[in-house]
């Protein structure tokens, strides 16, 4: 069956840092890949998203890109903030519509 | 725009009790899913419901767990009898279809049984 695999946490980080989340998957066909974020107390949501090989999804300085040749969707941040502080889960949409979640990773910003 | 609403946000009963959550999601979304999030893991398809119709409850332990959505809008989803292993979140999420790639998550029901 389909399967994500992400980097656990937590990853710690002081302001302005680079990030970066490993996000790699096994999945028939051509899955569609989306990153999705928790803040504390608060529902997940939608990050970004690619839905083919070489797609870059972007969002709010987050970047990922689908490498069909690594099968990866890494995440992305050139200087992270304070209120990126989050768990942050990659997904795939796979076959029968159904969308398959990695652990999550739990991202601390220290100022 | 209102969200997706779940109701309670928390719930602790006993083992051997029965609990039930309710979920009503954005409206216009013909298509609802819930999830259990256990502590440290993504979130896992219990069942999806397209209009009125469960269309995926492959991962739903049937013998203890139940849920409907009776017109196509708000869903309930049962547990009866809870047992301890059963303490997660009850994540209820919505979207336009099943082909639409994003799904809204309301904020949950967090469940603990003693």
């Amino acid at each position: 069956g389909d399967s994500v695999t992400q980097m656990e946490g937590p990853v710690t980080l002081s302001e302005e840092a680079f990030l970066t989340i490993n996000c790699t998957y096994t999945a028939t066909g051509y899955p569609s890949l989306f990153w999705y974020v928790q803040y504390p107390g608060e529902g997940l949501q939608l990050l970004l998203k690619a839905t083919k090989a070489d797609d870059k999804g972007s969002n709010k300085g987050f970047e990922a890109t689908y490498r069909k040749e690594t099968t990866s969707f890494h995440l992305e941040k050139g200087s992270v903030q304070v209120s990126d502080s989050a768990v942050y889960f990659c997904a795939l949409l796979g076959g029968y519509q159904k969308v398959t979640f990695g652990i999550g990773t739990k991202l601390q910003v220290i100022p | 725009e209102a969200g997706v609403v779940q109701s309670p946000r928390y719930k602790i009963i006993e083992k051997k009790q029965p609990v039930a959550f309710w979920c009503n999601p954005i409206s216009g979304h013909n298509t609802l899913y819930w999830y259990l999030q256990n502590l440290g893991q993504g979130p896992e398809l219990l069942i999806r419901y397209e209009n009125e119709e469960a269309v995926d409850d492959s991962q739903l332990p049937k013998d203890r767990f139940s849920a409907e959505r009776l017109k196509g809008v708000d869903s309930t989803l049962k547990i009866q009898p809870a047992e301890l292993g059963d303490s997660a979140v009850y994540l209820c999420a919505s979207s336009l279809g099943y082909r639409d790639h994003e799904q809204y998550f309301g904020p949950g029901t967090r469940l603990t049984v003693t």
